[in-house]
C-alpha cells in the first residue's frame, strides 16, 4: 500500500532558528515528490522534487530527495514567525495522478 | 495565472439537508480535477477524481451516492454532499491539474469548510 509518512508531527522553534522536516514514503512506480504550505486555507505550492540529489531552493527553503532512501527533507534557515503552518509531504505514482499525503508537519516559530 | 477558485467559502446546514460545493479554474482548462476533504488536525485525504466527461472515481470508503461528482466541463467540476450529517463537516478542497505548471503539478482551491448542525 502507498504511503507517506512525516515526521516530526510537531516543531515548535523560535525565530531564526533552522528546521528539518522528514518525509519518507513508499510508492509503486514513483514519479514526483511535492511539498506544500498550508496555512489557514488551501496548500500552496513549495517544490517539486523528481530526480535524486539535486536540491530545490526558493530563499530560505530549500528540499532534497534521495530515491535510493526513499525519503526527502525540507530545510527551512533564519525561521520567521510567517512560516508557522503545517507543511505537507505528497507523492505521486505513474500509474495515477493522484497525489497520496502525509499527516504534515505542524511548525510553530515563535518571536 | 493557474487559480482554482472555489465556492461557497463556507457553508452550514441543517442535518438533511444537500450542499453544493463548485470548483473553478479561471485561467486555464483543466484535465483532472480532484477532491479531498480534510478533519481538524488530520492531512487531505482524497475522496474522488473526477475528468471532464466521465464519471468519478472515487476512492475506497468513499460513497458516491452521498458525495456527487459532476464535472460538466474542463472548468468546473460541483460536489455535492446529500442528506449532509454532523459527520461530514470538514474542510472540502479540490484541485486541478492542466494549469502549465510542470507536470502533474495540482493547483489547489482555497477550500470550503462545511458545518452540518
Amino acid at each position: 500500500e502507498d504511503k507517506v509518512v512525516q515526521s516530526p508531527l510537531s516543531l515548535v522553534v523560535h525565530e531564526g532558528d533552522t528546521v528539518t522536516l522528514n518525509c519518507s514514503y513508499e510508492v509503486t512506480n514513483f514519479r514526483s515528490l511535492l511539498w506544500y504550505k498550508q496555512e489557514k486555507k488551501a496548500p500552496t505550492f513549495l517544490f517539486m522534487l523528481t530526480s535524486s540529489g539535486i536540491e530545490k531552493k526558493s530563499g530560505r527553503l530549500s528540499s532534497i530527495l534521495d530515491k535510493k532512501e526513499l525519503f526527502s527533507i525540507l530545510n527551512i534557515t533564519a525561521t520567521q514567525t510567517g512560516d508557522s503552518a503545517i507543511y505537507l509531504c505528497a507523492v505521486e505514482g505513474y500509474n495515477t495522478d493522484k497525489l497520496i499525503f502525509g499527516t504534515g508537519t505542524r511548525l510553530q516559530v515563535f518571536p | 495565472g493557474a487559480v482554482v477558485s472555489q465556492h461557497p467559502s463556507w457553508v452550514i446546514c441543517k442535518s438533511g439537508t444537500s450542499v453544493k460545493i463548485e470548483c473553478r479554474s479561471l485561467d486555464f482548462q483543466a484535465t483532472t480535477m480532484f477532491w479531498y476533504r480534510q478533519f481538524p488536525k488530520q492531512s487531505l485525504m482524497l475522496m474522488a477524481t473526477s475528468n471532464e466527461g466521465s464519471k468519478a472515481t472515487y476512492e475506497q470508503g468513499v460513497e458516491k451516492d452521498k458525495f456527487l461528482i459532476n464535472h460538466a466541463s474542463l472548468t468546473l467540476s460541483t460536489l455535492t454532499v446529500t442528506s449532509a450529517h454532523p459527520e461530514d463537516s470538514s474542510f472540502y478542497i479540490c484541485s486541478a491539474t492542466g494549469g502549465g505548471g510542470a507536470f502533474g503539478t495540482q493547483y489547489f482551491g482555497p477550500g470550503t469548510r462545511l458545518t452540518v448542525l
